[in-house]
C-alpha cells in the first residue's frame, strides 16, 4: 500500500520568513495530493491540493509543487505570520481509493 | 450549512464499556470516513463508506464496527473499549468519484481508562 513520509516533524521560523514542508510517497499511481492545516483542538482543514497532471499550484501565500518522477511534493508558505502556526499534514490518494497521511509537521512562527 | 458534525466532543470510558460515535454531513457527499489520530502518527483510516450501503475496512479496523445509516450519517461503534483505543477520532466526507476534496469534522476525544 501507499506510504507517505513527511519532513520535518517540527519547523520553527521567524515571522516573514518562508517555510517548506516535504513529503514523499511510494504509490506511483497516486493522483491527488492535499495539504491540511490543523489548529489545536480542531479538525484538519484543507488548505491547498494538487492533482498529478499539474506541477505547481499557488494560492496567495501558499504553494504546492509536485515532482511525479521523484514521487515527492512540497508545501511552501511565504511571508509567514503567527496565524500560520499549526500542524500541517500532507496526504496522497492512492490506487486503492484511500488517503494516506504523513505524520505531520508542527510549524511555529515566532514574531 | 454545518458541514461535518460529530458527537460527542469528549468521552471517558472504562475498559470494556461500549459506545457509538456519531457523524453527520449535510453536503450531500457520497463517501464518508472514520480516522483516528495519535501523537506522531498522523491520521489512520479505521473504516470508510464509499457510498450509501457499503462499508470497507481501513488500516486499523480491529475493535471497531461501523454503520452507514443513510447518506448523511456514518457511525463508529466500540463494542468493548480498550486503553489502546484512547485517541482523537475524526469523521470526514467527500463527494466521491473524481471529487477528491475531503472535509473533516471537529473530532471526538476519547479516553479509555
Amino acid at each position: 500500500g501507499e506510504n507517505v513520509e513527511q519532513h520535518p516533524s517540527t519547523l520553527s521560523v521567524q515571522e516573514g520568513d518562508s517555510a517548506v514542508i516535504k513529503c514523499t510517497y511510494s504509490d506511483s499511481a497516486s493522483n491527488y495530493f492535499p495539504w491540511y492545516k490543523q489548529e489545536l483542538g480542531k479538525g484538519p482543514q484543507l488548505i491547498i491540493d494538487i492533482r498529478s497532471n499539474v506541477g505547481e499550484k499557488k494560492d496567495q501565500r501558499i504553494a504546492v509543487t509536485l515532482n511525479k518522477t521523484a514521487k515527492h511534493f512540497s508545501l511552501h508558505i511565504t511571508e509567514t505570520q503567527p496565524e500560520d502556526s499549526a500542524v500541517y499534514f500532507c496526504a496522497a490518494y492512492d490506487s486503492w481509493g484511500k488517503f494516506q497521511f504523513g505524520a505531520g509537521t508542527q510549524v511555529v512562527v515566532t514574531p | 450549512n454545518a458541514g461535518v458534525t460529530q458527537t460527542p466532543k469528549f468521552q471517558v470510558l472504562k475498559t470494556g464499556q461500549s459506545m457509538t460515535l456519531q457523524c453527520a454531513q449535510d453536503m450531500n457527499h457520497n463517501s464518508m470516513y472514520w480516522y483516528r489520530q495519535d501523537p506522531g502518527m498522523g491520521l489512520r483510516l479505521i473504516y470508510y463508506s464509499a457510498s450509501e450501503g457499503t462499508t470497507d475496512k481501513g488500516e486499523v479496523p480491529n475493535g471497531y464496527n461501523v454503520s452507514r445509516l443513510n447518506k448523511r450519517e456514518f457511525s463508529l461503534r466500540l463494542e468493548s473499549a480498550a486503553p489502546s483505543q484512547t485517541s482523537v477520532y475524526f469523521c470526514a466526507s467527500r463527494l466521491g468519484q473524481a471529487e477528491y476534496e475531503q472535509y473533516f469534522g471537529p473530532g471526538t476525544r476519547l479516553t479509555v481508562t
